[in-house]
């Protein structure tokens, strides 16, 4: 059964600073691996989507990169700002096809002081 | 792009009332959406497989007639609290995934408070 852990819990730092979230999976046959972002008492914002077969996917300031053999997924967050203060979730997606259906970790919740 | 909409986003209900939660895929079909449930500070936890023109699919533990679930449509699930109680108020969310597309969208999600 797949289970996915984020380390840290909780995260402070002041701004401008580079910071990486980790996310660590204990089934290598995952399909794909997604980032999220969620802000109090919101949904859920996709932030990165990693396929199986790439190793990482960058948009903007976040890189996120994904290791099948390690089960690790890190999320790189470049020059960080008080906008980014959220809760970042990883999830993984288990199995050979997409069925859409995500396993969570429990979260890393950023903040971002000014 | 693709969305999900959930409604309501909030909904308070008094204890021993059933409450409907609806999640519709705009723009395209979801033959398949997914119910999670997620409780303060915690990560969200799926419920059930909502599956169209066919049963959900409930994950162990998640009492399938306390929360019923129709996808009578490509475009709309429903998640209904029966008999709700003060231990179901909690944050629910739907998501659903494109065909052919890898991610998954989520909908705003329902803050249900039963009192």
């Amino acid at each position: 059964k797949q289970e996915v852990t984020q380390i840290p819990a909780a995260l402070s730092v002041p701004e401008g600073e580079n910071l990486v979230l980790n996310c660590s999976f204990t089934d290598s046959a995952i399909y794909n691996l997604q980032w999220f972002r969620q802000d109090p008492g919101k949904g859920l914002t996709s932030l990165l989507l990693i396929q199986s077969s790439q190793r990482e996917q960058t948009s903007g300031r976040l890189n996120a990169s994904l290791d099948k053999s390690s089960g690790r997924s890190t999320l790189y967050i470049a020059a960080s700002q008080p906008g980014d203060s959220a809760t970042y979730l990883c999830a993984g997606q288990d199995g050979s096809s997409n069925t859409g259906k995500l396993i969570f970790g429990q979260g890393t919740t950023l903040q971002v002081k000014p | 792009g693709a969305v999900v909409s959930q409604h309501p986003s909030r909904v308070i209900c008094k204890s021993g009332t059933s409450v409907k939660i609806e999640c519709r895929s705009l723009d395209f079909q979801a033959t398949t959406m997914f119910w999670y449930r997620q409780f303060p500070k915690q990560s969200l936890m799926l419920m059930a497989t909502s599956n169209e023109g066919s049963k959900a699919t409930y994950e162990q533990g998640v009492e399938k007639d306390k929360f019923l679930i129709n996808h009578a449509s490509l475009t709309l699930s429903t998640l209904t609290v029966t008999s709700a109680h003060p231990e179901d108020s909690s944050f629910y969310i739907c998501s659903a995934s494109q065909t052919g597309q890898g991610g998954t969208i989520f909908g705003q999600g329902t803050r249900l408070t039963v009192v």
